[in-house]
């Protein structure tokens, strides 16, 4: 099994500024990265998949980066929206044997 | 715009089963996947199985083996799951997902999101 592992567990970032989340996987997942924002009480939001592709609707500032074994989230200028748990999610291989981190909480500073 | 609509919260004994039903607004499942994932009060996303018909029978999570089944009914465009054996940590909010049709070239991540069922287990 792929394991995902998120750093760092909770995030604080002031309102305006950059948030930078990390995501590594204990083997190749190529570009089968996506991305995830969940709100209480909502479920999973698409976000980025293919490791840097922006989901339909999805704000500029969201940007996806990396390939392999090793991935980053931006979030540039941070809205009071933006504040949530993001969790990364490989989907490689055939069947995907999907796999997510375990989240990183974003909060306000 | 596609939507999954779950059905309604469940409250369940231990060791008894509960089925979970999930129905796409528009489309069908031949070429997309459903999947499940669960979500345990203040925990993660968990990936549990999925479905895609036209590729037949359905993949698990090896967690979830032997106790969790995962159907599809094309003609009412309904995927279902079903945990048996339940346990108390079973306790958790259940969501379906759309993975991305095959053949879209795309990959497979999960692009639409049931509102999630929570299944209670308590005696």
């Amino acid at each position: 099994e792929i394991v995902m592992t998120q750093s760092p567990a909770t995030l604080s970032v002031s309102p305006g500024e950059r948030a930078t989340l990390s995501c590594r996987a204990s083997q190749s997942v190529s570009s089968n990265l996506a991305w995830y924002q969940q709100k209480p009480g909502q479920a999973p939001r698409l976000l980025i998949y293919g490791a840097s592709t922006r989901a339909t609707a999805i704000p500029a500032r969201f940007s996806g980066s990396g390939s392999g074994t090793e991935f980053t989230l931006t979030i540039s200028s941070l809205q009071s929206e933006d504040f949530a748990v993001y969790y990364c999610q490989q989907y490689n291989g055939w069947p995907p044997m999907y796999t997510f981190g375990q989240g990183t909480k974003l909060e306000i500073k | 715009q596609v939507q999954l609509v779950q059905s309604g919260a469940e409250v369940k004994k231990p060791g008894s089963s509960v089925k979970v039903s999930c129905k796409a607004s528009l489309g069908t499942f031949s070429t997309y996947g459903v999947h499940w994932v669960r979500q345990a009060p203040g925990q993660g996303l968990e990936w549990m199985g999925g479905i895609i018909p036209l590729f037949g029978p359905a993949n698990y999570a090896q967690s979830f083996q032997g106790r969790v089944t995962i159907t599809a009914d094309e003609s009412t465009s309904t995927a279902y799951m079903e945990l048996s054996s339940l346990r108390s940590d079973d306790t958790a909010l259940y969501f379906c997902a759309r993975q991305r049709p095959v053949g879209a070239g795309d990959g497979y991540y999960f692009d639409h999101w049931g509102q999630g069922t929570l299944v209670t287990v308590s005696s």
